[in-house]
C-alpha cells in the first residue's frame, strides 16, 4: 500500500532536548515536505526537498532542521525545541520535481507538545 | 501564486449533493487547480486536479469555468464521512511546483 509514515504520532517533550520526526514513503517519490498546522494559521510548510541531498526552506523554517540522505526519508530534526513549536506537523510526498500535475500523498500526522 | 478564495463554511444533508465553489481570478495560463481535503485527525487527503477540462474520478467532480477564474468541487451524495475541510490550491509550472499553499478552505458539515 502506498504510504507515507510518520513516528512517532504523539510526543511530550521539554524544552531543549533535542528530538527528531522521522518520515518515510514507500512510492519513490523525490519530491517531500513537512508542514505545521496550529489553530488559525493553518498549514504552513517548514522545509522541502526536491531530491537526495536537496533541500530548501519553506515559509516557517525557523528551529527546524532536515535532512535527506536516502530517496525514502525525510526526517525533521528540533535540536532544541521551544514551546511555540508545538504543533501539528504533517510530512508529504509527491512525484518528480516542479511538476504542478501530480498528487500529494501525506502522512498521518504528529503531535507534538514543548513544556 | 495566484490566490484562491472559498467560502468559510458550508453545510450538506446527508445523501444531497454538494458543490464547493473556488474562485481564482487571477489564475494564469499553466496553473492547475488541485483540491483536497482534511478529515478530522487527519493528514490533508488529494481530491482531484484538472486544468482546463472538467475532470471525474471516484470520489468527486471538478467543474472548470470557461474563463478558468472559478471552479466548483461536487460530492454527488455527501455522506457523513465526507466532512472534513475542502482546500482548493493552485499549482503552477516553476519552480517549487510541488509545494502547496493551504488557504483557511471551506469547512463541510453534513448533516444526518
Amino acid at each position: 500500500e502506498a504510504q507515507v509514515t510518520q513516528n512517532p504520532r504523539y510526543l511530550i517533550t521539554v524544552t531543549g532536548k533535542k528530538l527528531t520526526v522521522t518520515c518515510s514513503q514507500n512510492m519513490n517519490h523525490e519530491y517531500m515536505s513537512w508542514y505545521r498546522q496550529d489553530p488559525g494559521l493553518g498549514l504552513r510548510q517548514i522545509y522541502y526537498s526536491m531530491n537526495v541531498e536537496v533541500t530548501d526552506k519553506g515559509d516557517v523554517p525557523e528551529g527546524y532542521k532536515v535532512s535527506r540522505k536516502e530517496k525514502r526519508n525525510f526526517p525533521l530534526i528540533l535540536e532544541s525545541p521551544s514551546p511555540n513549536q508545538t504543533s501539528l506537523y504533517f510530512c508529504a510526498s509527491s512525484l518528480g520535481r516542479n511538476r504542478p500535475s501530480t498528487e500529494a500523498f501525506f502522512g498521518q500526522g504528529t503531535r507534538l507538545t514543548v513544556v | 501564486d495566484a490566490k484562491t478564495t472559498q467560502p468559510n463554511s458550508m453545510e450538506s444533508n446527508e445523501e444531497e449533493p454538494v458543490h464547493l465553489p473556488c474562485n481564482h481570478s487571477t489564475i494564469s495560463g499553466t496553473d492547475y487547480i488541485h483540491w483536497y481535503r482534511q478529515l478530522p485527525s487527519q493528514g490533508p487527503e488529494y481530491v482531484i486536479h484538472g486544468l482546463t477540462s472538467n475532470v471525474n474520478n471516484r470520489m468527486a467532480s471538478l467543474a472548470i469555468a470557461e474563463d478558468r477564474k472559478s471552479s466548483t468541487l461536487i460530492l454527488h451524495r455527501a455522506t457523513l464521512r465526507d466532512a472534513a475541510v475542502y482546500y482548493c490550491i493552485l499549482r503552477a509550472y516553476q519552480t517549487g511546483a510541488n509545494n502547496l499553499f493551504f488557504g483557511t478552505g471551506t469547512r463541510l458539515t453534513v448533516i444526518p
